[in-house]
């Protein structure tokens, strides 16, 4: 069964850059039938979707973090991966990678998450 | 953006109860409305999409229904293991949103 495992710093400083990777396993990431999405969780709270990207490379981001997101998947690598720039204390949150199914846009398989802190 | 939200935001009941929980969109969603599980520490676990789509391994305790601007996730007899955390996700237009949640406590 497809497994999903978040990877990158758990610290970052504030200004500075993001990055988590979601490294696929017992399935493709090269399939038609899903887009790769990521979620995020600032702890005690609710969950805000970050954006998708397709096998195409399209990708679809939250208006409220489009200026700040950046999404790509790697086919040969079998994962996909997040950069959110400029980040402050309010990025400070759990992140997670999700699949999500094509047309009814629920996420069926999701990773354990990551916590990443903003902080100096 | 489409706002969901859910009611109550918090739930005490006991093991067999009967509960309910809503969650009411901003806007028509058609049946666009997915039921995510999450346990403190984990990830959410989806539950039903589609409304009323139980997904496949998922109790049949569990149920939903509505459409349009009102939904309904119905556990008939509470077991141990369903107090958690359970969201509502809109998928009928971008960005897609959640409710804030409802906390289902054991009483």
């Amino acid at each position: 069964q497809v497994q999903l495992q978040e990877s990158g710093p758990g610290l970052v400083k504030p200004s500075q850059t993001l990055s988590l990777t979601c490294n696929v396993s017992g399935g493709s990431v090269n399939t038609g039938s899903y887009y790769w999405s990521w979620i995020r969780q600032p702890a005690g709270q609710g969950l805000e979707w970050i954006g998708r990207v397709y096998i195409s490379g399209q990708t679809t981001y939250n208006p409220s973090l489009t200026s700040r997101v950046s999404m790509s998947i790697d086919t040969s690598k079998n994962h996909f991966s997040l950069e959110l720039t400029s980040v402050t204390a309010a990025d400070s949150a759990v992140y997670y990678c999700a699949r999500t199914v094509l047309g009814l846009f629920h996420m069926d398989v999701w990773g354990e998450g990551t916590t990443v802190t903003v902080s100096s | 953006d489409i706002l969901l939200t859910q009611s109550p935001s918090s739930l005490s009941a006991s093991v067999g109860d009967r509960v309910s929980i809503t969650c009411r969109a901003s806007q028509r969603i058609a049946n666009l409305l997915v039921w995510y599980q999450q346990r403190p520490g984990k990830a959410p676990k989806v539950l039903i999409s589609g409304a009323s789509s139980l997904q496949s391994g998922v109790p049949s305790r569990f149920s939903g229904s509505g459409s349009g601007t009102d939904f309904n996730l119905t556990i008939s007899s509470l077991h141990p293991e369903d107090f958690a955390t359970y969201f509502c996700q809109q998928g009928y237009s971008s960005p897609t949103t959640f409710g804030q949640g409802t906390r289902l406590e054991i009483k």
